[in-house]
């Protein structure tokens, strides 16, 4: 069946450093992929996503690119900010189906000043 | 606008009692998904409604578990006999409908519901 493996954490970082969280999948026809953010105390929003291999989503500096050929949709910010503090959730929807999102475990990532 | 609430926020129960979850999704939005986050793991699906469509009810963990919802408004998820390894975050989403094109979901703020 589908599913999604993500790094787990928590994961901590300094102020400014580089973040790489990394999203694997397993499925079948051709997903969406998404990543949501759950900050302390607000519910799951929607971070980015990509509908088709080799597109990149991005938002809030934050990017990844849907990568067919690895099953792979690694999140990446080039300098993380102490309000980047949240739980970060990889998820994949089969295209066609009822859109029903399978999740990842989530990743904690908390940023030091 | 407003987005997807649900309540209550917080839920204690007894083992055995029944539970009823609400969820209010945003105002035209055609599909809604319930969900559960047990702590430390991802989200599960629970259920999921389109319009006035057969729900599709394959995550159900139980019989114990069963969802309504009226049309393409509120939604209610009832959990009966309640146990213990039943206590969760129980999260609802609504998203558009376009033909067959996925759609941003919308999550609510969740019912935290602990099981004595």
């Amino acid at each position: 069946g589908n599913s999604v493996t993500q790094m787990e954490g928590p994961v901590t970082l300094s102020e400014e450093a580089f973040l790489t969280i990394n999203c694997t999948y397993t499925a079948t026809g051709y997903p969406s992929l998404f990543w949501y953010v759950q900050y302390p105390g607000e519910g799951l929003q929607l971070l980015l996503k990509a509908t088709k291999a080799d597109d990149k989503g991005s938002n809030k500096g934050f990017e990844a690119t849907y990568r067919k050929e690895t099953t792979s949709f690694h999140l990446e910010k080039g300098s993380v900010q102490v309000s980047d503090s949240a739980v970060y959730f990889c998820a994949l929807s089969d295209s066609g189906s009822q859109g029903n999102l399978i999740f990842g475990k989530g990743t904690k990532l908390s940023v030091k000043p | 606008g407003a987005g997807v609430s649900q309540s209550p926020s917080n839920k204690v129960t007894e083992k055995g009692k029944d539970v009823e979850l609400r969820c209010d999704p945003i105002s035209g939005h055609t599909a809604l998904y319930w969900y559960r986050q047990r702590l430390g793991q991802g989200l599960e699906f629970l259920i999921y409604f389109q319009g006035n469509s057969a729900p599709d009810k394959s995550g159900l963990p139980s019989d114990r578990f069963s969802a309504e919802r009226t049309g393409e408004s509120v939604s209610t998820l009832t959990i009966q006999r309640t146990q213990q390894e039943d206590s969760a975050v129980y999260l609802c989403a609504s998203s558009p409908r376009v033909g067959r094109l996925q759609e941003t979901q919308y999550f609510g703020p969740g019912t935290r519901l602990l099981v004595l």
